[in-house]
């Protein structure tokens, strides 16, 4: 069973701190990497995808990717309370297939 | 560049009725996904299509839920007879990605608001 895990949180940072949210998965094969926020009552918005190891920037976000060690974060600096919202790790394992298994979510919180 | 379209946006039914959800891809996406999202979890796929063909529908219940996409743009998904624990939001997604795969970020995938689903 291939699996993706987040820490449900809720994870609560102070306005204007970086929050750093973690995603761990086991498809040793897997490909392509991407970022969901999910407002509450809200469909999933892609943030970044990122496919090889290092670091990826996008304005205020930051995706980091460890194959090695089958782990990839992101980063929020400068955090704002418009931020808070459960975000989703999604891993495609197969590039032929597309198909996405995605982690729970961990809610963020920003607190002004 | 107009999203996905999906309708309805709420429905409420009672268990044993049956019901059907329409998703509208992006124009020229020949990907498309369904997805069932339980309140606190994130999304499951019940079935990929790419443009009129099924490509998995492992972790579809087919003995009581069916996915259809005749002309390789819309879709629908109906369950019948609808349960109690299908109560989910039922998300549809697409992206570019074609068998023949392509540019990076060809697999990214959009989605669509979703149609909440509540079985009394």
């Amino acid at each position: 069973q291939k699996e993706v895990e987040q820490n449900s949180g809720p994870l609560s940072v102070p306005e204007g701190a970086i929050a750093s949210l973690n995603c761990t998965y086991s498809d040793r094969g897997s490909q392509s990497f991407f970022w969901y926020r999910q407002y509450s009552g809200k469909s999933p918005e892609l943030i970044m995808f990122i496919y090889s190891n290092g670091d990826k920037e996008d304005g205020r976000f930051t995706a980091q990717l460890n194959k090695a060690s089958q782990y990839v974060s992101l980063l929020i600096r400068d955090s704002q309370p418009s931020d808070s919202a459960t975000y989703l790790c999604a891993v495609n394992g197969d590039n032929q297939g597309g198909k996405l298994i995605f982690g729970q979510g961990t809610e963020l919180s920003v607190k002004p | 560049e107009a999203g996905v379209a999906q309708s309805p946006r709420y429905k409420i039914i009672e268990k044993r009725q049956s019901v059907a959800f329409w998703c509208n891809p992006i124009s020229g996406h020949a990907t498309l996904y369904w997805y069932q999202q339980i309140l606190g979890q994130g999304p499951k796929l019940l079935i990929q299509f790419q443009n009129n063909g099924v490509v998995d529908d492992s972790q579809l219940p087919k003995d009581r839920f069916s996915a259809e996409r005749l002309k390789g743009v819309d879709s629908t998904l109906k369950i019948q007879p609808a349960k109690l624990e299908d109560s989910a939001v039922y998300l549809c997604a697409s992206s570019l990605l074609t068998l023949k795969g392509g540019l990076a970020g060809t697999d990214t995938q959009y989605f669509g608001p979703g149609t909440r689903l509540t079985v009394l």
